[in-house]
């Protein structure tokens, strides 16, 4: 079957850096995909990585090994507007997202 | 571009009566998604439509859901009759052909079945 797999709640402080992490299982892999979504909103698109490695934009990055089916956000400087849940999804042979479950990202000041 | 078009925003309804959400995607998009998300579902697959085909309607829950999409700029999602455990958020979204720039999402119609 497709699964992608992310923890649940992750806890951090306003100022640090959190690292939400991903596994995936696929049937044909073209690439992981990252969305925000905050409460009472609707997902929007963070970071897409297609190539093994570390994209970055702003203080969001996102990191993928393709060998390990395997893959994180990572987030620097956290601010209480950061406070959202995070979903991986990965793109499928036909060309179709498989999402995760989301994860809670809770800051604390 | 005003972006994924939903509506309406909030719906609430008696058990048993037709509920039609409509979706009007980003222009030049090809493909539509009519998602579900509930606390204890997550985000769900309902259908998606390519060119105003529908693809893959494997994640509609039973008869009672349908949805259209009669040309590229707008898209309906109907239950009929509603039930209490249709209450979610529905979401639309569209996305370019091969989406690496990621899918839009509307602004959803949270659904209230009582």
């Amino acid at each position: 079957g497709q699964s992608l797999e992310q923890p649940s709640e992750v806890t951090a402080v306003e100022g640090a850096i959190v690292q939400i992490n991903c596994t995936y299982q696929t049937s044909g892999f073209y690439g992981l995909s990252w969305y925000q979504q905050h409460d009472g909103g609707a997902p929007t698109f963070l970071s897409y990585n297609a190539l093994d490695g570390l994209e970055e934009t702003g203080r969001f990055s996102s990191f993928l090994s393709r060998s390990d089916s395997y893959g994180y956000l990572l987030l620097q400087e956290l601010q209480m507007k950061d406070s959202a849940s995070y979903f991986c999804a990965a793109k499928d042979s036909n060309y179709q997202l498989i999402w995760g479950a989301g994860t809670k990202l809770i800051i604390k000041p | 571009d005003a972006g994924v078009i939903q509506s309406p925003r909030h719906e609430v309804t008696e058990m048993g009566q037709e509920v039609t959400l409509r979706c009007k995607p980003i222009s030049g998009h090809d493909y539509l998604f009519w998602y579900r998300q509930t606390m204890m579902r997550g985000l769900e697959l309902l259908i998606y439509f390519n060119n105003n085909v529908p693809i893959d309607d494997s994640g509609m829950p039973e008869d009672r859901f349908s949805a259209k999409m009669p040309n590229a700029s707008f898209s309906t999602l109907k239950i009929q009759p509603s039930e209490p455990r249709d209450s979610a958020v529905y979401f639309c979204a569209s996305r370019e052909d091969r989406g690496d720039y990621g899918y839009t999402f509307g602004s959803g119609t949270r659904l209230t079945v009582v």
